[in-house]
């Protein structure tokens, strides 16, 4: 069973262009969502992180939407530059709990 | 600081052998967690400790696979018995305790049977 689930697959962007991921999540117990980026050969590094209190969540040029009651939350890439290409994985973890849920995963490459 | 390491960084193994790996968290964190990422998928949690109790091992996919932690710090994930579909690489990350703290993931060992 995915309970979160992640689109699209991969995405390619020109440099200055903005790359949207966006996430789907079913268990409404969640109220945790970390975005985690991973260049090849590495671990993935927490991103940005945002919980349902807040519609959105903006660090430099990343930004987290979220929408609790369609139960969606998107990245967004503002100025994307080519050293923003890796993978990209939405989580999601509930109160008190510890593992996190991740989605399948998105291949940005940003183009110059 | 160091970050969470992890040994060894590949590993090929035929099938039917055992293998283990190894994970050094960050120091201090008290809390550990294994996942397996396979190929073009996403990450899939095998088991977590809190000190040396593992209190959730829900991810593991059989008894062929088993964790201990030792100390409140290293970590060994043993793959009994190995498969073709065991190939993956399989990540540790540590976190200062519990409850959302940010898990900070090593490098991975790539697991591949052949």
């Amino acid at each position: 069973q995915q309970q979160v689930k992640q689109s699209p697959q991969s995405l390619i962007v020109q440099k200055g262009g903005i790359s949207i991921i966006n996430c789907a999540y079913e268990n409404t117990a969640f109220d945790y969502f970390p975005w985690y980026q991973q260049f090849p050969g590495k671990g993935p590094a927490l991103l940005i992180a945002i919980r349902p209190d807040v519609s959105e969540k903006k660090e430099g040029r990343f930004t987290i939407s979220f929408n609790k009651s369609a139960k969606q939350f998107s990245l967004h890439i503002m100025d994307s530059q080519p050293g923003d290409s890796a993978t990209y994985f939405c989580a999601a973890n509930r109160e008190y709990g510890n593992k996190l849920v991740f989605g399948a995963g998105t291949i940005l490459r940003v183009k110059s | 600081g160091a970050g969470v390491s992890q040994s060894p960084s590949n590993k090929v193994t035929e099938k039917g052998k055992d293998v283990e790996l190894r994970c050094d968290p960050i120091s201090g964190h008290t809390a550990l967690y294994w996942y397996r990422q396979s190929l073009g998928q996403g990450l899939e949690f095998l088991i977590y400790f809190q000190g040396n109790s593992a209190p959730d091992k829900s991810g593991l996919p059989s008894d062929r696979f088993s964790a201990e932690r030792t100390g409140g710090s290293v970590s060994t994930l043993t793959i009994q018995r190995t498969q073709q579909e065991d190939s993956a690489v399989y990540l540790c990350a540590s976190s200062l305790g519990l409850n959302q703290e940010t898990q900070y993931f090593g490098p991975g060992t790539r697991l591949l049977v052949l």
